[in-house]
């Protein structure tokens, strides 16, 4: 199993330009996650889903979409991308009830300027 | 305020040395995760309690719901344990769909 894949690694965006962070886990979880990094701060949720076609906002999700039509796959949509959306991204899944573990992706660093 | 508050921020020690990261919370929780983030960046779940002691090789951690409190400990520690460790709530009463409410992270570094 390939776990929580992103892509892509690193992005430079110009303000006001759009882009998808993809996500994809191959492990069959319900819940999935976005969460957002930024240097000396702890990791905070933008959004989160609890199975195919249900997606509800987390603490950050202002400047953020998300969709999520099938089981694997959750992509983060940034419109009109601001400086204050450079940040690391990471995606998350976890199988609710049956495992505690989050299983994290990669992550995707991203600057905006 | 933050929901979660770790201490030290940074912890430089010497190989072998017994290594405590605490962490404190100001909200009622369902569970308590250990994470270890590598230098590489990649974040992996070391630990879920919602109560007593797990251990798990050499890293031990403890929660006193009472005192809203959680502790880390590392045994032995080598250079390889280098790594920020973080500690992160579940809100409420559980449910899992909320996700995690994070601390800052303690920067851990161990010298040989």
């Amino acid at each position: 199993n390939a776990g929580v894949t992103q892509t892509p690694k690193f992005r430079i965006l110009k303000i006001g330009q759009s882009m998808t962070l993809q996500c994809t886990q191959d492990m069959n979880h319900n819940y999935m996650y976005w969460y957002r990094q930024d240097p000396g701060m702890g990791l905070k949720l933008i959004y989160y889903s609890v199975g195919a076609g249900i997606t509800d906002k987390g603490e950050v999700p202002n400047g953020y979409n998300v969709s999520r039509s099938t089981t694997e796959d959750f992509p983060l949509r940034l419109e009109l991308a601001a400086p204050s959306q450079t940040s690391v991204y990471f995606c998350a899944s976890r199988r609710w009830p049956s495992s505690y573990e989050q299983y994290f992706g990669p992550g995707t660093r991203l600057t905006v300027t | 305020k933050n929901e979660v508050e770790q201490s030290p921020q940074n912890l430089t020690a010497q190989e072998g040395e017994f290594i405590t990261i605490n962490c404190s919370y100001s909200v009622g929780i369902s569970a308590l995760h250990w994470l270890q983030q590598h230098p590489g960046g990649g974040i992996v779940s070391l630990f879920m309690l919602s109560s007593g002691k797990k251990k798990h090789g050499r890293l031990i951690a403890t929660i006193n719901i009472q005192e809203k409190h959680s502790s880390l400990h590392i045994t032995a520690s080598h250079p390889r344990d280098s790594a920020v460790y973080i500690c992160a709530v579940e809100k409420g009463s559980g449910g899992g769909a909320d996700g995690l409410t994070f601390g800052k992270g303690t920067h851990l570094i161990i010298q040989p």
